[in-house]
């Protein structure tokens, strides 16, 4: 059963970076295969997409966001994390993680979610 | 949200409900990619459809999945209260991104 886990500060400062790292278990990060993802949910509105790593550590980014974030992997902790830089309000969500595998359209394991509020 | 979802539905157990999705040519019309996860508060999503109509294994066959044009379609037979979540919809979309729309909140009456 492949699990997830979100981990972050909970509170970042407008214009600071934002870092979560997500821990997977029961999925090797060393085999072929999978896409780690995040994807988030604003406050009373529905999910984005944020981007995703390949094991091997190629990455593809929402365009809308492409020039803030950075996704990054560590395959010997089995933990892949999210940068997203010079944060405001509008970037106060919901950020989960989540698992699509090669040649699907859809994630099949997501993490519980961790809040992130942004404060001035 | 990319994706249009009515708010919320409602209906009684044993009922059937459905809900709608809709986005453009350039999602749900144009791949047969749309997903669909179930969201109980605090936990996490659980993917129910996938690729329109597909139902991982595990999930109830009371949960079903459809499209037409740009519209796609979940249907939950046989309302039961555990039923009772939000449930989102998603879709492969131009430029190999995902976009997804702003849920809907099921009620078990």
């Amino acid at each position: 059963q492949v699990q997830l886990q979100e981990s972050g500060p909970g509170l970042v400062k407008s214009s600071q970076t934002l870092s979560l790292t997500c821990t997977v278990s029961g999925a090797s990060f060393s085999s072929v295969g999978n896409y780690w993802t995040w994807i988030r949910q604003h406050p009373e509105r529905g999910l984005e997409w944020i981007g995703y790593i390949y094991y091997s550590g190629n990455t593809y980014y929402n365009p809308s966001l492409q020039n803030r974030v950075i996704i990054s992997i560590d395959t010997s902790k089995n933990q892949f994390s999210l940068k997203l830089d010079s944060v405001t309000a509008a970037d106060t969500a919901v950020y989960y993680c989540a698992r699509r595998i090669p040649g699907t359209h859809y994630f099949d394991y997501w993490g519980q979610g961790t809040l992130i509020t942004v404060s001035s | 949200s990319a994706l249009t979802q009515p708010a919320s539905v409602s209906g009684s157990p044993g009922q059937s409900i459905t809900i709608s999705c809709t986005g453009t040519s350039s999602d749900v019309g144009g791949y047969n990619h749309v997903s669909w996860y179930q969201h109980h508060p605090g936990k996490a999503p659980n993917l129910i459809i996938h690729d329109v109509s597909d139902r991982p294994s595990g999930v109830s066959n009371r949960f079903s999945g459809s499209k037409s044009g740009n519209t796609a379609s979940l249907t939950i037979s046989g309302l039961q209260a555990e039923d009772e979540a939000n449930y989102y919809c998603g879709s492969y979309g131009s430029y190999s991104t995902w976009v997804f729309g702003g849920g809907t909140k099921l009620a078990v009456l």
